[in-house]
Parts: structure tokens; sequence; C-alpha cells
């Protein structure tokens, strides 16, 4: 079956330094969306990326879907303390309604 | 709006109980979905409906049962807990599966449950 894999598990950075989570399928993707957890928290959408090589950007977060619609990235620039918690993945590749299938998450955890 | 609303949130068991977590939209969302989530396991699908009536098995369905006799409900049933279903549980919805947009999933606040 689909997998996606996210990496790294843990990012550990100073406050202001910059942040980088990977996804990477086994499969080719029809979309991928992200989503962040804070802790003791529930997932929450940030967004879905759908074309090849598209890029988009929300203020300080930039996402990233690759040419071959297999792996994404999302950068933070300049992390502040309110990201910090968990950034999930999602990929969707075949045409079920279980097709929707969620990396393990990187725990970014920003130090003052 | 309400979004996704799950009960309880907090539920000690013991083995061998059998128990339901409840969960309720209020979007009209057509696809309900149950997620668990364990240290470094990420989010595993459970079970899932996309209508009234309609029920499917995800990734991890042995213990669980479901059932959507309506749009807007979508119980999970533990039929006798066991100690490998500590987990925290989500569920989730989405207004459609097959679109890419209307696709985004909302999740409830989760439900934290211990078996003893």
């Amino acid at each position: 079956g689909q997998q996606v894999m996210q990496i790294p598990q843990y990012q550990h950075v100073q406050e202001g330094e910059d942040f980088t989570t990977y996804c990477n399928s086994s499969t080719t993707l029809s979309n991928i969306q992200w989503y962040k957890q804070r802790p003791g928290g529930h997932p929450v959408f940030l967004i879905q990326l759908v074309k090849s090589g598209e890029v988009k950007k929300q203020k300080r977060l930039t996402f990233q879907f690759g040419e071959a619609k297999k792996n994404s990235s999302l950068h933070i620039t300049a992390t502040q303390t309110t990201d910090v918690g968990t950034y999930f993945c999602a990929g969707r590749s075949g045409g079920g309604a279980d097709g929707l299938t969620f990396g393990k998450g990187t725990h970014l955890i920003i130090q003052p | 709006n309400a979004g996704v609303t799950q009960t309880p949130k907090f539920q000690v068991l013991k083995t061998g109980q059998s128990m339901t977590l409840q969960c309720a939209q209020d979007m009209n969302h057509e696809y309900m979905s149950w997620y668990r989530q364990d240290p470094g396991m990420g989010l595993r699908l459970i079970h899932y409906s996309v209508g009234a009536g309609i029920t499917d098995q995800g990734e991890v369905p042995n213990g669980y049962n479901v059932s959507r006799s309506t749009t807007e409900d979508f119980p999970l049933r533990l039929l006798s807990a066991a100690p490998s279903q500590t987990s925290v549980y989500f569920c989730a919805s989405s207004y459609s599966w097959r679109q890419l947009s209307g696709n985004t999933i909302y999740f409830g606040e989760g439900s934290w449950l211990t078996v003893v």
C-alpha cells in the first residue's frame, strides 16, 4: 500500500532559526495536505497542494510540491515559539475514500 | 457551527469493558472517519464512512465497530477493550473525499482513552 515517509521525526531549533520538514511518498500523489497539531491539541488544516511544482506561502511558511508529485516540504522562516507543534503531511494517491495517508509527523521543539 | 464534536474527552476503561465514543458534525459533511494516534505512529485510520448507511474499514479496524445512521453522527464502539487500545482517538469529517476541493479534514478535539 501507499506509504508516506516524513523526516525528521524531531527537530530542535533556536527561536529565530529556520525549520524544514520533508514528506516522501512511495506513489504519485493527486494532492498533498499539511496539518499542524499543537501539544495536547488536534490536527488543524494548513494547506493543500495539487499541481506539480506548486509553491504556496502563508506568511513565514512555504509549502512545495515536487515536480513528480511524490514529495513535498514545509519550510518555516525565523521560527517563533508559536510554531511549536507537530507538522503532518497527508497524501492522497488512490481513488478510494481511504486513499489519504498521513506521515508520522515532525515534532518541532523551539528553544527560546 | 460547532464543527466536529466528540465525547468523552477522557475515559479510563477496564480490560474487557465496552464503550462508545460519540462523534457529531454540524457541517453537513458526507465523509466521516475515526483515527487513532499513538506515539511514533502518526494518525492511523480505523473506520470511515462516505455517507449515511455506508461504512468501511481503514488500516486498523480490529476491535472496533462503527455505524452511520445519520449524516451527522458517527459513533465508534470498542467491543471488548484491551490495553493495546490505549490511545488518543480523533473523529474527523470532510465535505467530500472525491473532489480536490472540499476534502479538507476537520478534526474533533480528541478523546484520551486508557485501558487498564
